[in-house]
């Protein structure tokens, strides 16, 4: 069975400064995918970033990038120069490989203040 | 390219009756899941459909759930006797394998139900 756990309820930061989202994993799964969607209050869940697991290379998307440890399960994101419209509900999910479902973390509340 | 859609929005019923959630995916997706999420929490594996043929059912989907996909393309979410445990918000999401990015999921803005 897979699981995602996300120990961080909620965070809040300043405008423009880091800010880096825990999450680790846990899957029997040889091959898989993870995720970190973002879910802004009161619209729809977007793909922040993915990370297939056999790539060595952690995966970046502009402001948005991870640090994957495959050997210790985790996988955190790090927004770089945070904006208020990166102020959402952030989830963390893991995926097998072949259609499989995803596993989501508990999500993490994240505010940028002005 | 439209995205996922899902209707109606917002459901409210009353205890016992039923009600049906539709959703249509991305049109090149042959692959169509449902999530239900509770307030505060993270989505939960429902169902999974590969064209029409419904490939997985978690243990969540009580026999009071009932999913279909006769075409392999819009989808559908019935409810039967719904109860106030059933009050959340039922997501949508569709994939395809061999695009760029395969495995990937998109998410509709899911049908927000409230049973009182």
């Amino acid at each position: 069975a897979q699981t995602v756990t996300q120990s961080q309820p909620e965070m809040s930061v300043q405008e423009a400064e880091t800010v880096t989202l825990s999450c680790t994993y846990d899957t029997s799964e040889s091959n898989y995918y993870l995720f970190w969607y973002k879910q802004p209050p009161s619209r729809q869940m977007i793909l922040v970033i993915r990370q297939e697991a056999y790539k060595q290379q952690n995966a970046t998307e502009n402001r948005f990038s991870v640090n994957f440890q495959k050997a210790a399960k985790s996988f955190s994101l790090k927004i770089s120069d945070s904006q208020l419209g990166d102020t959402a509900m952030y989830f963390c999910a893991s995926g097998g490989q072949g259609a499989q479902k995803l596993v989501f973390g508990q999500g993490t509340r994240l505010t940028i203040n002005p | 390219d439209t995205g996922v859609s899902q209707n109606p929005r917002h459901k409210i019923t009353k205890r016992g009756q039923n009600v049906t959630f539709r959703c249509d995916p991305i049109s090149e997706h042959n692959r169509l899941y449902w999530y239900r999420q509770t307030l505060g929490q993270g989505p939960e594996f429902l169902t999974y459909f590969q064209n029409e043929a419904q490939l997985e059912k978690s243990r969540l989907l009580s026999d009071r759930f009932s999913a279909e996909r006769p075409k392999g393309s819009f989808s559908t979410l019935e409810i039967q006797r719904t109860e106030q445990g059933d009050s959340a918000m039922y997501l949508c999401a569709s994939s395809y394998p061999g695009g760029r990015v395969e495995e990937t999921q998109y998410f509709g803005p899911g049908t927000r139900l409230l049973v009182l």
